[in-house]
């Protein structure tokens, strides 16, 4: 079973620029998470979509920060405009659902610097 | 006060002792919780969950929960070099899927 996707793996951009990140999860699981994980720190749940609807976005800084998931498969997060503040590694997991002990698996992250 | 709290460590142990680690929460309505284990520049990997009262094995590790003090923890038996990495405890509130996740605690495995 392949496990979850995301790309690109690093990326480098400047303040103020935008930057898109993308993530495919596990086939056949139904919720998709994006963490924000800084250097140091365990990782931050930004959103939680359960098939193409949006969960909890509570933790989402929506002046900035953007997230869809159309067709309830794979996901975009898009940073615009960017803050030094946001290099960190952003993590895509996936669960079969929500709730209960579903077991979330990671991707291998992409890792943000902004200059 | 944080929602999981974790000691940073790093905690060394030597090859072939048995590895402590450590995590309590706030939130009593928690209803699961889990270790995941990161190696440096890799992303976090699920070792094991538990959501009852007690222990949990799984190999070499045992998961252990006591609800009524709020404190979950895991312990590596014969621990080896290869588990030399940074230990995330997480915890599922109210059951609603999302996790809240400690700052790991890093173990120090001496050959």
């Amino acid at each position: 079973e392949a496990g979850v996707a995301q790309s690109p793996r690093y990326k480098i951009i400047e303040k103020r620029q935008s930057v898109a990140f993308w993530c495919n999860p596990i086939s056949g699981h139904a919720t998709l998470y994006w963490y924000q994980q800084i250097l140091g720190q365990g990782p931050k749940l930004l959103i939680q979509f359960q098939n193409n609807g949006v969960v909890d976005d509570s933790q989402l800084p929506k002046d900035r920060f953007s997230a869809e998931r159309l067709k309830g498969v794979d996901s975009t997060l898009k940073i615009q405009p960017a803050k030094l503040e946001d290099s960190a590694v952003y993590l895509c997991a996936s669960s079969k659902t929500s709730g209960g002990a579903y077991e979330q698996f990671f991707g291998p992250g992409t890792r943000l610097t902004v200059l | 006060q944080k929602e999981v709290e974790q000691n940073s460590g790093p905690l060394s142990v030597p090859e072939g002792a048995i590895a402590s680690l450590n995590c309590t929460y706030s939130d009593r309505g928690s209803q699961s919780f889990f270790w995941y284990r990161q190696y440096s520049g890799k992303s976090p990997e699920l070792i094991m969950f538990i959501y009852s009262n007690g222990d949990k094995e799984d190999g070499r590790f045992t998961a252990q929960l006591n609800k009524a003090s709020q404190y979950v923890s895991l312990l590596i038996r014969d621990s080896q070099p290869s588990d030399s990495a940074t230990y995330l405890c997480a915890v599922n509130p109210g059951n609603t899927g999302k996790l809240i996740f400690g700052q790991g605690t890093t173990l120090q495995v001496k050959p």
